[in-house]
């Protein structure tokens, strides 16, 4: 089992609809959680991120984490066109290190 | 600052050939890291530098790449001989030990091998 499970997708929505986009993790140790998006030939940049459980709210986007159930989601609300992307998951393991453990990302098309 | 920058943007080279990749990270970041992404692998972790010193290569393929960082502001990534199968886009990304754990990324090397 590999340490964060992303759905590639792709995924495909009208503009103005809510979007919840989800990754799962293995290691209960995980305590930082991270969103990053990426547009089509760019590098991708952090959007979000959360520490521990609950809730982060930025404008139109959402940011969950459930321990519980090793479960993170992003939401986007009211999505636009300028929306569509891959967002990655990305996770810092434990330790004294910098290195993240990526989902796979998840392609997203926000249709005008 | 002028953020990560990457050289070149784009490469096609035939297989066998030796492949440099430069990387200039945003000045005063202490990390840095190389990175390969696939449609079938996605983003994956080459190796990565903390004030020029190389932590973690586990994740260099074999032994036709290797990465130098000669100093805080310069690394390459060198792949000799190439093969088809390196076709791919290669980010570097920085960070600072004083920040939290956000990387910032350069623009990334799209490389493709004939």
């Amino acid at each position: 089992q590999k340490e964060v499970e992303q759905d590639p997708g792709p995924l495909s929505v009208p503009e103005g609809a809510i979007v919840s986009l989800n990754c799962t993790y293995s290691n209960s140790a995980f305590q930082y959680f991270m969103w990053y998006r990426q547009y089509s030939r760019k590098g991708p940049e952090l959007l979000m991120y959360t520490y521990s459980s609950g809730n982060k709210e930025d404008g139109r986007f959402t940011a969950q984490v459930d321990k519980s159930s090793k479960y993170i989601s992003l939401f986007i609300r009211d999505s636009q066109p300028s929306d569509s992307a891959t967002y990655l998951c990305a996770i810092p393991p434990p330790g004294n290190n910098r290195k993240l453990i990526w989902g796979l990302g998840t392609s997203l098309a926000v249709n005008p | 600052d002028a953020g990560v920058i990457q050289s070149p943007r784009h490469e096609v080279t035939e297989m066998g050939q030796e492949v440099t990749l430069r990387c200039k990270p945003i000045s005063g970041h202490d990390y840095l890291f190389w990175y390969r992404q696939t449609m079938m692998r996605g983003l994956e972790l080459l190796i990565y530098f903390n004030n020029n010193v190389p932590i973690d290569d586990s994740g260099m393929p074999e032994d036709r790449f290797s990465a130098k960082m000669p100093n805080a502001s310069f690394s390459t990534l060198k792949i000799q001989p190439s093969e088809p199968r390196d076709s791919a886009v290669y980010f570097c990304a920085s960070s600072s030990f004083l920040g939290d754990y956000e990387q910032y990324f350069g623009p990334g090397t799209r490389l493709t091998v004939t």
